[in-house]
């Protein structure tokens, strides 16, 4: 079975600049997160999707951050414009369902790094 | 509302020496929980878990149970392996769904 796949891996840009991650869950996952993980601490959730509806939006930094999962399966993280403290790795990671004894696949993420 | 905390680390072992990381969490209802190992260079894998109170979660050797008492999920192994060598991640999930909260990690580094 193929795990959630994350690109690209690694990616640096200079403050204000624009950026975009892309993740595949498993398949036949409905459920898709987005974490931020920022050195030193644990992975922070930033968004939920439950196939292409949003479960959980309160941590995502609306003004700057967005993403999308079109037709439930890929989804799409973008950051507009970058700061230095969006430096992290942001992590993809899927579920089968919703529910709280279900296990949570990632990927291997994306290391960004803002200049 | 619901957290998790983690005993911090580094923590540095021998080969063969007895390993205890200590979770404990504040949680409504009956939370999830779950030990997760991140190792050098790789995304973060689930290591056990254990759903309702008592229940022991194993795999590789490690071990945790919930023990509902005292609000813990301690992560304990008889013997570690330089290959142990990794961060550790303590995390719950609410009975009400399966948002992550995730502790601070402990990084564990074991010498020959």
């Amino acid at each position: 079975e193929a795990g959630v796949a994350q690109s690209p891996r690694y990616k640096i840009i200079e403050k204000r600049q624009s950026v975009a991650f892309w993740c595949n869950p498993i398949s036949g996952h409905a459920t898709l997160y987005w974490y931020q993980q920022i050195l030193g601490q644990g992975p922070k959730l930033l968004i939920q999707f439950q196939n292409n509806g949003v479960v959980d939006d309160s941590q995502l930094p609306k003004d700057r951050f967005s993403a999308e999962r079109l037709k439930g399966v890929d989804s799409t993280l973008k950051i507009q414009p970058a700061k230095l403290e969006d430096s992290a790795v942001y992590l993809c990671a899927s579920s089968l369902a919703d529910i709280s004894t279900d296990t949570q696949y990632f990927g291997p993420g994306t290391r960004l790094t803002v200049l | 509302g619901n957290s998790v905390t983690q005993m911090e680390g580094p923590v540095t072992l021998s080969e063969e020496a007895f390993l205890t990381i200590n979770c404990t969490y504040t949680a409504t209802g009956y939370p999830s929980l779950f030990w997760y190992v991140q190792y050098p260079g790789e995304g973060l894998q689930l290591l056990l878990k254990a759903t309702k109170a008592d229940d022991k979660g194993s795999n590789k050797g490690f071990e945790a149970t919930y023990r509902k008492e005292t609000t813990s999920f301690h992560l304990e192994k008889g013997s570690v392996q330089v290959s142990d060598s990794a961060v550790y991640f303590c995390a719950l999930t609410p009975y009400t769904g399966n948002q992550f909260y995730f502790g601070t990690g402990t990084s564990l580094t074991v010498i020959p």
